[in-house]
């Protein structure tokens, strides 16, 4: 089944204890994503690569790094959490690196605590 | 920045009525706008998308219309049904935004029985 999978589904941290959300996609695609959602402010782009090894800044990249070694996997690293990252996380994927050709398929989401 | 603003924020509408939602983009070079409607709990999922060279689409009970030179967009839909209850998120991006895309802020649709 064409999918983009997320682990873990639920993660609750603390302050400052590095952790990683991992993102793969059995799709072959270009383009991958991450955004956050929180309560009225929809869903923020943090980090996109339009290919292995390319990976740029979205609106709220602070606090974040990723990496693009291979096509399928796109991991999101936290170094030092903080509250204020609390949130629902979406990793993303899309066929083509120009997202304005083709929509995106999301993962199931990773809700983070951080305390 | 570019910024996509999404109204109403909540909606309430009696079941086999319609419902409206608007967007407006402000980046004006913006040529492709999905929507994607996320259901509680779950992911968000495309539903409809128009592309600038249209100016509506229709898929069954839903559609979308743009206008580019007010650059607004709105998603309709007709004879809501209780698994029309979600949230809905409007986007958009452009050749000149890379590979930016911008979400509005969501509206969370509510069909009454």
């Amino acid at each position: 089944e064409a999918q983009v999978t997320q682990n873990p589904r639920y993660l609750i941290t603390v302050t400052g204890k590095k952790l990683t959300v991992t993102c793969s996609q059995n799709m072959n695609h270009e383009y991958m994503s991450w955004y956050r959602q929180d309560p009225g402010l929809g869903l923020r782009q943090i980090y996109y690569s339009m290919n292995v090894e390319v990976t740029d800044k979205g609106d709220v990249p602070e606090g974040y790094k990723v990496s693009r070694k291979e096509k399928r996997n796109f991991p999101l690293i936290l170094e030092s959490p903080s509250p204020n990252q609390t949130s629902l996380y979406f990793c993303a994927s899309s066929p083509s690196p120009q997202v304005y050709n083709s929509p995106l398929h999301f993962g199931n989401g990773t809700r983070l605590t951080v305390t | 920045g570019e910024n996509v603003e999404q109204h109403p924020s909540t909606l309430s509408v009696q079941e086999g009525d319609s419902a409206v939602i608007k967007c407006t983009y402000s980046d004006s070079a913006s040529n492709y706008f999905p929507w994607y409607k996320q259901e509680l709990g779950k992911r968000p999922q495309l539903i409809i998308d128009i592309r600038s060279n249209v100016g509506e689409k229709k898929d069954q009970r839903i559609a979308v219309t743009l206008n580019k030179t007010a650059k607004h967009f709105s998603l309709h839909i007709t004879e809501t049904q209780p698994e029309d209850s979600a949230v809905y998120f409007c986007a958009a991006t452009g050749y000149s935004s890379a590979s930016k895309i911008i979400f509005g802020s969501g509206t969370r649709l509510s069909i009454r029985p």
